[in-house]
């Protein structure tokens, strides 16, 4: 069961042009949505982060946009550079066993900005 | 800046053979993660632990891998026999977990290490 669905699989953007990628989740439960970037031969690391109680959160040229009720969230590139041509995961969490979440990734998005 | 150690970066064996991977956490990190990522999909968990205790292992497939987090300190995962279909990309990674209210919460960041890319022929 796959509870967290992204779209699109791949992207390709003209530098300067802006990235859209949508992520979708099922379980209520979840309240921590991350994204994480992810370069070929390395493992992923955190961009921005996001809670429901929020409906944006900006961080320089990256911006989550969270729409609780559709239970879904999406991360905008403005001016998008070569150098973010990467790998990206949308996650939630939530969900608490003793005390702990449980990280949930999508499929990941292959971004190529083309110079 | 601290960092999530893993050994071996790659590692190519045959079918049948036994594998071990190596993860050293960020230190004071207690919540500590394994997952698998096969070629161009997300991050799959396998285990998770809090302290040297599993918290969830549901999809680790035991018959043939164990996972085992001893001190609660570093952590060993294990396949044995490795099969064609295990051919990935093995992460681990550790997150910080707080408290609040005299119960733990984790911050909901990881950190991954770079990875041990296993082969099996």
């Amino acid at each position: 069961q796959q509870q967290v669905k992204q779209s699109p699989q791949s992207l390709i953007v003209q530098k300067g042009g802006i990235s859209i990628i949508n992520c979708a989740y099922e379980n209520t439960a979840f309240d921590y949505f991350p994204w994480y970037q992810q370069f070929p031969g390395k493992g992923p690391a955190l961009l921005i982060a996001i809670r429901p109680d929020v409906s944006e959160k900006k961080e320089g040229r990256f911006t989550i946009s969270f729409n609780k009720s559709a239970k879904q969230f999406s991360l905008h590139i403005m001016d998008s550079q070569p150098g973010d041509s990467a790998t990206y995961f949308c996650a939630a969490m939530g969900g608490r066993f003793r005390g702990s979440y449980i990280p949930t990734f999508g499929r990941g998005t292959s971004l190529i900005v083309h110079p | 800046e601290a960092e999530v150690a893993q050994s071996p970066r790659y590692k190519i064996t045959e079918k049948s053979q036994a594998v071990a991977f190596w993860c050293d956490p960020i230190s004071g990190h207690a919540t500590l993660y394994w997952y698998r990522q096969i070629l161009g999909q997300g991050p799959e968990l396998l285990v998770q632990f809090q302290d040297e205790s599993v918290v969830d292992d549901s999809q680790l497939p035991k018959d043939r891998f164990s996972a085992e987090r001893l001190k609660g300190v570093d952590s060993t995962l294990k396949i044995q026999p490795a099969e064609l279909g295990d051919s990935a990309m093995y992460l681990c990674a550790s997150s910080l977990a707080s408290w609040v209210r005299g119960r733990p919460r984790n911050t909901g960041e990881l950190f991954f290490g770079e990875g041990s890319r296993l082969t099996v022929l």
